[in-house]
């Protein structure tokens, strides 16, 4: 089965740190997104992408973040200077469309110290 | 009012149970709906979408309403492995966004 692969699993970096969390959708999907989960809290939607470029953003993504496909495989997530209240679990996910439902991947859990 | 309304539980059944969850949305342009799965510190899973007329997959039921705004999820015969987080989803027609409800615990015990 298909899936969508993130890496690394599990980052640890200091405050005002620059972080870049990477993921490889599934090949024949055309929307990619990153979503993230603050411990104990709910998912909550930060970024879609279609078409080499963001189609609808949240309030949570700020100047910080900054979303890039830099070749055919690759999506990225950046925080330029991340804050203790960054550290979360980001789960990047791939669709053919939002009607269909999303594929996610198994997260990064980021811990900003 | 929030976008996609759950009840948190925890529900605690015994296996063998038939358990009901409920979830409304607040947006009447919502398009398209679907129960995930979330395991602990896990990504969520698609269990299944829910269709106007109501679906079924196994012992698990789907319903929607949408004069009341109102989903729900039915497990019928309930196993160990089907503790987890079930949470409510929302897309609103033209946005490709999914929105989450905060998800309903379950705890199925021998």
């Amino acid at each position: 089965e298909p899936e969508v692969t993130q890496t690394p699993s599990h980052q640890v970096t200091q405050m005002g740190q620059e972080v870049i969390l990477r993921c490889v959708p599934i090949s024949n999907h055309l929307y990619f997104y990153w979503y993230r989960q603050i411990l104990g809290q709910k998912v909550e939607f930060l970024v879609s992408f279609y078409n080499n470029e963001i189609s609808e953003k949240s309030e949570i993504f700020d100047d910080q973040f900054s979303v890039e496909r830099p070749d055919g495989s690759n999506f990225t997530l950046k925080i330029r200077s991340t804050k203790l209240e960054d550290s979360a679990m980001y789960f990047c996910a791939s669709s053919v469309g939002a009607v269909y439902g999303y594929t996610f991947g198994s997260g990064t859990r980021l811990t900003v110290v | 009012r929030k976008e996609v309304e759950q009840d948190p539980g925890p529900f605690n059944v015994p296996e063998g149970a038939t358990v009901a969850f409920n979830c409304t949305y607040s947006n009447s342009a919502s398009q398209s709906f679907f129960w995930y799965r979330q395991d602990c510190r896990k990504e969520p899973k698609l269990l299944m979408s829910v269709y106007s007329s109501g679906n079924e997959d196994g012992r698990f039921t789907a319903q929607l309403n949408r004069a009341s705004q109102y989903i729900s999820l039915l497990i019928r015969d309930s196993k160990l492995s089907d503790s987890a987080t079930y949470l409510c989803v929302v897309n609103m027609n033209g946005f490709q966004k999914l929105v989450f409800g905060t998800g309903t615990r379950l705890l199925v015990s021998p």
